[in-house]
């Protein structure tokens, strides 16, 4: 199985403020016939289920919000919002689905 | 836009079995797959499998194979994830997903169901 490992665990950003969120696949999830890379975001706050944010590892689902922003290729992906808001403490979860299993990352959580 | 709505929470002894169900609306139900992902208390996520509506193909985590299985009722866009042997290790939040054909990132996802597998 491929293991996604996010970093960091956790982190504390003021309102405003940039968050950053890494994830690093053991193995590349880009496929070289159609150079995507096969890579997922989610995001999921207490009580609820998790929310696709951005898939092919740049594409925001629609009605995402445009401070969120996924970038990377191959093996390392990250996770941009640009500017916190306080609807965005959450928890975060990258997943590759290159391959079956689809699996995730442990999470990240955000903070204010 | 597709709504997902699961059944309700369950209580199980270890060695049952839970059957929980996931009702789609909104969208033709044959034209996406349906997905099962677990959540243990405080835990990330945890795939379990899926199947395609349209023609019932399923494919499982190897984890869990030979426990778990995924079917679907097309007449009700009804589908089900049944775990057999359970014990305390199953204890989770088990949702419903449904994913573009052939892909296996979750665009919407259903409430969720609890599942406790307490003697």
């Amino acid at each position: 199985d491929i293991v996604m490992t996010q970093s960091p665990d956790s982190l504390a950003v003021s309102l405003g403020e940039r968050a950053t969120i890494n994830c690093k696949s053991s193995q590349s999830v880009l496929y070289s016939s159609n150079s995507k890379n096969y890579l997922a975001w989610y995001q999921q706050k207490p009580g609820q289920p998790p929310k696709l944010l951005i898939y092919w590892a740049s594409t925001r689902e629609p009605g995402v919000p445009d401070r969120f922003s996924g970038s990377g290729s191959g093996t390392d992906f990250t996770l941009t919002i640009s500017s916190l808001q306080a609807e965005d403490v959450a928890l975060y979860y990258c997943q590759q689905y290159y391959m079956t299993p689809p699996t995730f990352g442990q999470g990240t959580k955000v903070e204010i | 836009q597709v709504q997902l709505v699961q059944s309700g929470a369950e209580v199980k002894k270890p060695g049952a079995s839970v059957k929980v169900s996931c009702k789609a609306s909104g969208d033709t139900f044959t034209s996406y797959y349906m997905h099962w992902v677990r959540q243990a208390p405080g835990q990330g996520l945890e795939w379990m499998g899926r199947v395609n509506p349209s023609g019932g193909g399923t494919s499982y985590s190897q984890k869990l194979q030979g426990r778990v299985t995924v079917t679907r009722d097309t007449s009700t866009s009804t589908v089900y994830m049944e775990l057999s042997s359970l014990t305390s290790d199953d204890t989770a939040v088990y949702y419903c997903a449904k994913a573009p054909p052939d892909l296996y990132y979750m665009d919407v996802w259903g409430k969720g169901t609890t599942v406790t597998v307490s003697s």
